[in-house]
């Protein structure tokens, strides 16, 4: 049973443009939205993390748009850069246990 | 400083052998999870530490997996009679907040199982 939805499998932008992954979620029993970046041959690494009573959160190029209402949150990478070609994961967490989305891999093109 | 760290980076056995494999935390964090990164199944959650609680073992996928941890620090996974499905990276994560914050986790290199 796949509680969080992720999309798209793939995603190619050219550099200085806008990189945009979605995911969506089942349970209403989450209390932090976080994002993940993996690099080839290395662990996740927390990238975002946005708590589902606020509706938006920027870092940096970085920004999460979260829907409570729809239980839709995305990632937006703004000025997308070919260092951010990795692969992202959206998560949910429920007492410290962290459902993942099936990822994003993400290729910006020169 | 140090991450979290993880051996054998890589291990190959043979069906039906028992495999262990290593996790070292970053020094002070409290909590330690076990993950399972493969093709077709994504990032799943298999276990998780906390302190001296009682560890949710709710993602386990079957008996042949057990997990422990050593005074509150080293954790080892083991996989008794491994089966050609359990190739896969297994990633280990540590984190210094078991409350609101426990989502902010270190991720290791993760160990690359093969079975042959």
């Amino acid at each position: 049973q796949q509680q969080v939805k992720q999309s798209p499998q793939s995603l190619i932008v050219q550099k200085g443009g806008i990189s945009i992954i979605n995911c969506a979620y089942e349970n209403t029993a989450f209390d932090y939205f976080p994002w993940y970046q993996q690099f080839p041959g290395k662990g996740p690494a927390l990238l975002i993390a946005i708590r589902p009573d606020v509706s938006e959160k920027k870092e940096g190029r970085f920004t999460i748009s979260f829907n409570k209402s729809a239980k839709q949150f995305s990632l937006h990478i703004m000025d997308s850069q070919p260092g951010d070609s990795a692969t992202y994961f959206c998560a949910a967490s429920r007492r410290g246990k962290l459902i993942f989305g099936q990822g994003t891999e993400l290729s910006v093109k020169p | 400083g140090a991450g979290v760290s993880q051996s054998p980076s890589n291990k190959v056995t043979e069906k039906g052998k028992d495999v262990e494999l290593r996790c070292d935390p970053i020094s002070g964090h409290t909590a330690l999870y076990w993950y399972r990164q493969s093709l077709g199944q994504g990032l799943e959650f298999l276990i998780y530490f906390q302190g001296n609680s009682a560890p949710d073992k709710s993602g386990l996928p079957s008996d042949r997996f057990s997990a422990e941890r050593t005074g509150g620090s080293v954790s080892t996974l083991t996989i008794q009679r491994t089966q050609q499905e359990d190739s896969a990276v297994y990633l280990c994560a540590s984190s210094p907040d078991s409350g609101a914050k426990s989502y902010e986790q270190y991720f290791g290199p993760g160990t690359r199982l093969t079975v042959t």
